[in-house]
């Protein structure tokens, strides 16, 4: 597609709950990566893909969270019994490749709210 | 450790220059970037300076970077309105793709 895109833009869910984020990049970007952003910080980061690998997760907080991208494209965050800490909004971004300035397109985030 | 910061808030008044500043720690940064991030919208690249430069400028932006006092600044000239939003200044360590990121610093413009 044109541009980075994030759904859904909005999930409200209960305490316990699981919860998908999709992410679908700029076709033809090999890397794509995971931030998650509070409210008033910079956004922090969680996991990085080249192709269809996960190249680094160590910025994934704990075992309740974990990503996957099966055919090197569509990206899905996944969060397991959701707590209110979790509540962010979970920002991707696509690159073409992983060298020189890198520079990233970042999607519309999808904004999580954990009751 | 790795740390970025900024000023949390900036406020100009319209038609002046915007100067935006930002401090970080790694010394083997190669890249810096600025990004802005307007209400509901994604994180908008609008410039970034190789650690081999000292300045760069597209159009009303200029970057300044002094790698001896690893401080970066963003210059913005006649500030418009639609320059309003949260401006993230973020650093490239040596041989690592990940980005750290300051907390944004907000501009706001006065008529």
């Amino acid at each position: 597609g044109a541009g980075v895109s994030q759904t859904p833009s909005n999930k409200v869910t209960e305490k316990g709950k699981y919860v998908e984020l999709r992410c679908d990049p700029i076709s033809g970007h090999t890397a794509l990566y995971w931030y998650r952003q509070s409210l008033g910080q910079g956004p922090e980061f969680l996991i990085y893909f080249q192709g269809t690998g996960a190249a680094d997760d160590s910025g994934l907080p704990n075992d309740r969270f974990f990503a996957v991208r099966p055919e090197g494209s569509v990206s899905t965050l996944k969060i397991q019994r959701t707590e209110r800490g979790d509540s962010a909004v979970y920002l991707c971004a696509s690159s073409p490749q992983n060298s020189g300035a890198n520079v990233l397109t970042f999607g519309a985030g999808s904004r999580l709210t954990v009751l | 450790g790795e740390d970025v910061e900024q000023s949390l808030f900036l406020s100009v008044r319209e038609g002046d220059s915007s100067v935006i500043n930002c401090t970080y720690t790694d010394s083997s940064s190669t890249y810096l970037y600025w990004y802005k991030q307007e209400p509901g919208a994604g994180l908008q690249l609008l410039t970034y300076i190789f650690s081999n430069m000292d300045m760069k400028q597209d159009q009303r932006l200029t970057v300044l970077l002094n790698k001896k006092d690893k401080h970066l600044s963003l210059r913005i000239a006649d500030t418009q309105t639609g320059d309003s939003a949260i401006y993230f200044c973020a650093e490239r360590p040596n041989s690592n793709y990940q980005l750290i990121w300051g907390a944004g610093t907000k501009l706001i413009i006065k008529p």
